[in-house]
């Protein structure tokens, strides 16, 4: 069975603080890393794609992949209030390169910015 | 440029009682995808269309559960009959690629209560 894991916090940080949110997967054959937003009631939303072993920055965002590790994550720099939703780590479990066919959902983490 | 839009927003149906969405894709996109999420998890793949061809079913509970795309444009998922473990939010999203990436949009989803 092919997973996806993340800690479903909450995650509570003080605003203006960085947010580390972590993600591990199980299939080693994963090329495509994705972390969605969602906020409560409301759909996932993009927010990073990664598909290559270091960093990749995106304004306040960061995500991290290291695929010796399988390990994937993203930093949220200057965290706010608005920052506060469920972070879905999904991963791309086919040999698609950059398609996300088959995306496997972690249960996401509840990330809470405290004013 | 139009969102993913999806409709009905809500159902309330009774155990055994039959409910279908609907799912109208961003203009242009050719793979559109169903997936369901239950309260606390991540989206699970349903079934992912390529035009009017299914290309993953794997994850859908054929005995109860229907999809179909005519025309490579609209789509709706059928549940008949529903049981109470059927109560979650099922989101359609639409995707193309560019320049070999593939980016998923989720419409708002349907939110399903099975009484």
């Amino acid at each position: 069975q092919k997973e996806v894991e993340q800690n479903s916090g909450p995650l509570s940080v003080p605003e203006g603080a960085i947010a580390s949110l972590n993600c591990t997967y199980s299939d080693r054959g994963s090329q495509s890393f994705f972390w969605y937003r969602q906020y409560s009631g409301k759909s996932p939303e993009l927010i990073m794609s990664i598909y290559s072993n270091g960093d990749k920055e995106d304004g306040r965002f960061t995500a991290q992949l290291n695929k010796a590790s399988q390990y994937v994550s993203l930093l949220i720099r200057d965290s706010q209030p608005s920052d506060s939703a469920t972070y879905l780590c999904a991963v791309n479990i086919g040999p698609y390169g950059g398609s996300q066919g088959n995306l496997i959902f972690g249960k996401g983490t509840k990330l809470s910015v405290k004013p | 440029e139009a969102g993913v839009a999806q409709s009905p927003r809500y159902k309330i149906i009774e155990k055994r009682q039959s409910v279908a969405f609907w799912c109208n894709p961003i203009s242009g996109h050719a793979t559109l995808y169903w997936y369901q999420q239950i309260l606390g998890q991540g989206p699970k793949l349903l079934i992912q269309f390529q035009n009017n061809g299914v290309v993953d079913d794997s994850q859908l509970p054929k005995d109860r559960f229907s999809a179909e795309r005519l025309k490579g444009v609209d789509s709706t998922l059928k549940i008949q009959p529903a049981k109470l473990e059927d109560s979650a939010v099922y989101l359609c999203a639409s995707s193309f690629k560019f320049w070999g990436q593939e980016t998923q949009y989720f419409g708002p989803g349907t939110r399903l209560l099975v009484l």
